[in-house]
């Protein structure tokens, strides 16, 4: 079965600073991965996903995830943090096939220090 | 931009009573879900549901869910006698018709928060 591990439940970064959210994910065969964010009382907004090719892959407001099959992971990047970053964010591993569903982490919630 | 919408936003019921959540997924969208997320937890996949059956649902999808695409454009979940432990947001989700680029991508929802008392 299909599993994320967001090994990071809390994570204060001061504005400026760079900022990486790790991401492990268990998946037999060649995985669909995501990175979610949800701000207090929203939904779910997609900041990026990888499905093949490059493996650096960008997406919104900024964030880039690189995929390493090697250490199964799908860590998530952001060179230079706003207060409004301040989420919590969710990696997903989607299954391939017809009877498709996403597997989500536990989250990982950022606080952004003035 | 075409987007997911749910009704209510918050819904507050009495244990034991019957709750109806309702979607309109994306207009030329062909699967459709269901995930929940119980306060400070994670985001937990229900149901998956395409051509007017479940394709796959979880351990936690009982004989309490149901789901049901009553019409052209609306989804729905229902609780028919709902329990504490029922409280959490719920989010409805669909995804392009296989063979489009958006396949995979699953747009959300903003979510029902629902509660039970």
């Amino acid at each position: 079965a299909q599993s994320v591990t967001q090994p990071d439940i809390h994570i204060t970064v001061s504005e400026g600073a760079s900022l990486e959210l790790r991401c492990n994910y268990s998946y037999g065969a060649t995985p669909y991965l995501f990175w979610y964010v949800q701000s207090p009382g929203q939904g779910l907004q997609l900041l990026l996903k990888y499905f093949s090719g490059d493996t650096l892959v960008q997406g919104i407001k900024g964030f880039e995830a690189e995929f390493k099959r090697s250490q199964s992971s799908f860590n998530l990047r952001k060179p230079s943090v706003h207060w409004s970053d301040a989420a919590e964010y969710f990696c997903a591993v989607g299954s391939g096939g017809s009877n498709y569903k996403l597997t989500f982490g536990k989250g990982t919630l950022l606080t952004v220090n003035p | 931009e075409p987007e997911v919408t749910q009704t209510p936003s918050h819904q507050v019921t009495q244990m034991g009573q019957e709750v109806i959540l309702r979607c309109v997924p994306i207009s030329n969208h062909l699967y459709f879900y269901w995930y929940r997320q119980i306060l400070g937890q994670k985001v937990e996949f229900l149901v998956s549901f395409y051509n007017n059956e479940i394709s796959e649902k979880s351990e936690i999808f009982d004989d309490q869910f149901s789901v049901e695409r009553p019409d052209g454009s609306n989804f729905t979940l229902k609780i028919r006698s709902t329990k504490l432990e029922d409280s959490a947001m719920y989010f409805c989700a669909s995804s392009a018709p296989t063979g489009t680029s958006g396949r995979n991508e699953q747009f959300f929802g903003p979510g029902t928060r629902l509660t039970v008392l």
